[in-house]
């Protein structure tokens, strides 16, 4: 099961933005549009914020975006608001097909 | 909309069999694959596998030895069992359907169960 890379945590304060940084390899994230990513508030079921590197679920605000270079990717909040204080994971399905997790970002609002 | 309905026992003893099922609400259990994913206290997700209509299965290597999904179409539902389960079980069970379109080109985890919380404690 190959792994995905993400920092622990980044803060940021209300209004600013911030990136989130998501490393894998070509055999996950670096191939075609399978990283996907999700909000998870504590209690609460895991959100589908990003799909296919870029896409946003018609529920999800424009303030979130997606990109992806290489091997890596990235989710961007833009405006941060307190309600977007929560842990992020970053997905992708391999070529082995299975699905993996990064290990979580914990987003401070500070 | 798709809605998906978690049920089983959420406490167990170590070395019991955790049962979980999960029955898909406002959509057909099929054309999809359909996921597991647990998180255990303190830690991040983790992806234990996934079934389609036709019962054909991926599971994390990981867990594999212990694990079977399976699905029952005439009840639009699908089920995880874990064998021998011990503390390091014990979490947040969800279940959620796998879009995949492609050979795959693209993926993602676009409904979700509301999760069971399972306990292995003697």
């Amino acid at each position: 099961q190959s792994a995905l890379t993400q920092p622990a945590s980044v803060s940021g304060s209300p209004g600013q933005s911030i990136t989130i940084s998501c490393t894998g390899t070509s055999s996950d994230a670096g191939t075609y549009n399978l990283v996907s990513w999700y909000q998870h508030h504590p209690g609460k079921a895991p959100n589908l914020m990003i799909y296919e590197v870029n896409k946003r679920p018609s529920w999800v605000s424009n303030r979130f975006s997606g990109s992806k270079s290489g091997n890596a990717a990235s989710l961007t909040i833009s405006g941060l608001q307190a309600e977007d204080e929560a842990d992020y994971y970053c997905c992708s399905y391999t070529s082995g097909n299975t699905v993996v997790f990064g290990p979580g970002t914990k987003v401070t609002v500070l | 909309q798709v809605q998906l309905q978690q049920g089983g026992a959420g406490l167990l003893k170590p070395s019991e069999t955790l049962s979980l099922s999960c029955t898909v609400y406002g959509g057909s259990i099929s054309g999809y694959f359909w996921s597991w994913i647990r998180q255990a206290p303190g830690k991040g997700l983790e992806w234990i596998g996934e079934i389609n209509h036709r019962g054909s299965a991926n599971y994390n290597p990981s867990l594999k030895s212990r694990v079977t999904l399976s699905v029952d179409t005439s009840k639009n539902q699908f089920s995880l069992k874990v064998r021998y389960v011990t503390a390091a079980d014990t979490g947040v069970y969800y279940c959620a359907r796998l879009y995949i379109s492609g050979p795959p080109t693209a993926a993602s985890l676009d409904v979700w169960g509301q999760g069971t919380s399972v306990v292995v404690s003697s």
